[in-house]
């Protein structure tokens, strides 16, 4: 089946630092997302990304579709004590059911 | 409030013990998809239902089973509870055509403990 590697399982940050978390995938997608899940909360989407290359931003949130299409990346500017939170990337291709990463758990020090 | 809505939120079984997890979407979505979460390894899926009508398995299906009732509803069925089966369980619903995917939204889950 469809693996996604998502690194790293943590990190840990000063608030206002810049946080780069990435997910690697064994087969081609034709979309990623990206999720976050708040203590006791069912995952909320941050962003969708639906070709190659698609750069797209939400707030401090900036997410890229790799152009392999075996990829993608989420960004997070300048962070604040609320951004602590678990990120999930997700993806699929065709009809298949959405496939997620392990997870990465931010922890953000004021 | 649209979205997806899951019941219960918490529940206590004792071994062999059945129960069944309900979750309805109101945002007209095709498909509906039940995961569960555990401690370091994501989210994985159980079952899925592409549309009403059909069922099929997904990574994780043993001692599981499902009902797609209707459109809006998708139930997950524990016939005879396990220790092993202790997870959070989410359902999610999409919106799926021929050309994309839209709106993957999840329930706010519900917490199962079997003792």
């Amino acid at each position: 089946g469809q693996q996604l590697n998502q690194s790293p399982q943590s990190m840990f940050i000063q608030e206002g630092e810049d946080v780069s978390m990435n997910c690697t995938s064994s087969s081609i997608f034709n979309t990623w997302l990206w999720y976050k899940q708040d203590p006791g909360e069912g995952p909320v989407l941050l962003i969708a990304l639906y070709k190659a290359g698609e750069l797209t931003s939400n707030g401090r949130l900036t997410a890229q579709f790799g152009i392999t299409r075996k990829d993608s990346f989420l960004n997070i500017s300048a962070s604040i004590p609320s951004d602590v939170g678990i990120y999930f990337c997700a993806g699929h291709s065709g009809n298949t059911p959405l496939v997620f990463g392990k997870g990465t758990r931010l922890s953000v020090i004021a | 409030n649209a979205g997806v809505t899951q019941t219960p939120k918490f529940q206590v079984l004792k071994t062999g013990q059945s129960m069944t997890l309900q979750c309805a979407q109101d945002m007209n979505h095709n498909s509906m998809y039940w995961y569960r979460q555990d401690p370091g390894m994501g989210l994985r899926l159980i079952y899925y239902s592409a549309s009403e009508g059909t069922t099929d398995k997904g990574e994780v299906p043993n001692g599981y089973n499902v009902s797609r009732l209707n459109k809006r509803e998708f139930s997950l069925r524990l016939e005879s509870a396990a220790p092993s089966q202790t997870s959070v369980y989410f359902c999610a619903s999409i919106y799926r055509s021929a050309r994309a995917v839209r709106g993957y939204t999840f329930g706010s889950g519900t917490r199962l403990t079997v003792v």
